[in-house]
């Protein structure tokens, strides 16, 4: 498709497991962003990518928390050890640079994770 | 820093009644703005964006926003909406490329008001 795609679209599991969030940009697009959707609190910024690189990771909310891109495409967040406040929905989004620094960005439709 | 507040969390209208969906924000530094919208089980869209120019913007689908830089809104309005405009709109900003805003698109959003229209 010509879209973001994200899987898996939904993850239930158990307080203390790990979990990989997968991400496929638009093709083309070289920067990618990660966002977490919780109940009531809006979009909260998590990393971005330029390329392979991430020059900001200001967002992620703890040392469990990492990301990866590779190929200058796919992109893998990674929880460990999920606590329940981990609960929330997971969107990617990318952009080519010219439309982000206008803030212009694609999403996908997410990845709800449940942790029980 | 900055900081986006949408003022109703839900809104309800009757098909074809006018809406107007709130938002305001804050900032030291001039920002561009932005309205999002998220269909049920959808990823976001762009619906429409202020960087410059007129206040008034037009967006898809017959909506449009008026930025007010003394008020700090950038409301968001339909005269005549229709069932399938329910869903959820997200207001957000960005600081402007003149002000020294980053160079992507590290958005701010504020919480999101969902719009649902009945029959």
């Amino acid at each position: 498709g010509a879209g973001v795609s994200q899987s898996p679209s939904n993850k239930v599991t158990e307080k203390g497991k790990d979990v990989e969030l997968r991400c496929d940009p638009i093709s083309g697009h070289t920067a990618l962003y990660w966002y977490r959707q919780s109940l009531g609190q809006g979009l909260e910024f998590l990393i971005y990518f330029q390329g392979n690189s991430a020059p900001d990771k200001s967002g992620l909310p703890s040392d469990r928390f990492s990301a990866e891109r590779t190929g200058g495409s796919v992109s893998t967040l990674t929880i460990q050890r999920t606590q329940q406040e981990d609960s929330a929905v997971y969107l990617c989004a990318s952009s080519l640079l010219s439309l982000a620094s206008t803030g212009e960005l694609f999403f996908g439709e997410g990845s709800r994770l449940t942790v029980l | 820093a900055q900081s986006v507040t949408q003022l109703d969390s839900q809104v309800p209208v009757f098909e074809e009644a006018p809406v107007e969906l709130r938002c305001n924000y804050s900032s030291s530094v001039s920002v561009y703005l932005f309205w999002y919208v998220q269909y049920p089980n959808q990823g976001l869209q762009l619906l429409l964006k202020y960087l410059s120019g007129s206040t008034l913007v037009k967006g898809i689908n017959g909506f449009e926003a008026e930025f007010n830089k003394s008020q700090t809104s950038f409301h968001l309005r339909k005269p005549s909406v229709h069932i399938s405009d329910t869903a959820e709109y997200f207001c957000a900003v960005i600081p402007s490329i003149n002000a020294g805003g980053t160079s992507y698109g590290k958005l701010t959003f504020g919480q999101g008001t969902i719009l649902t229209v009945h029959p």
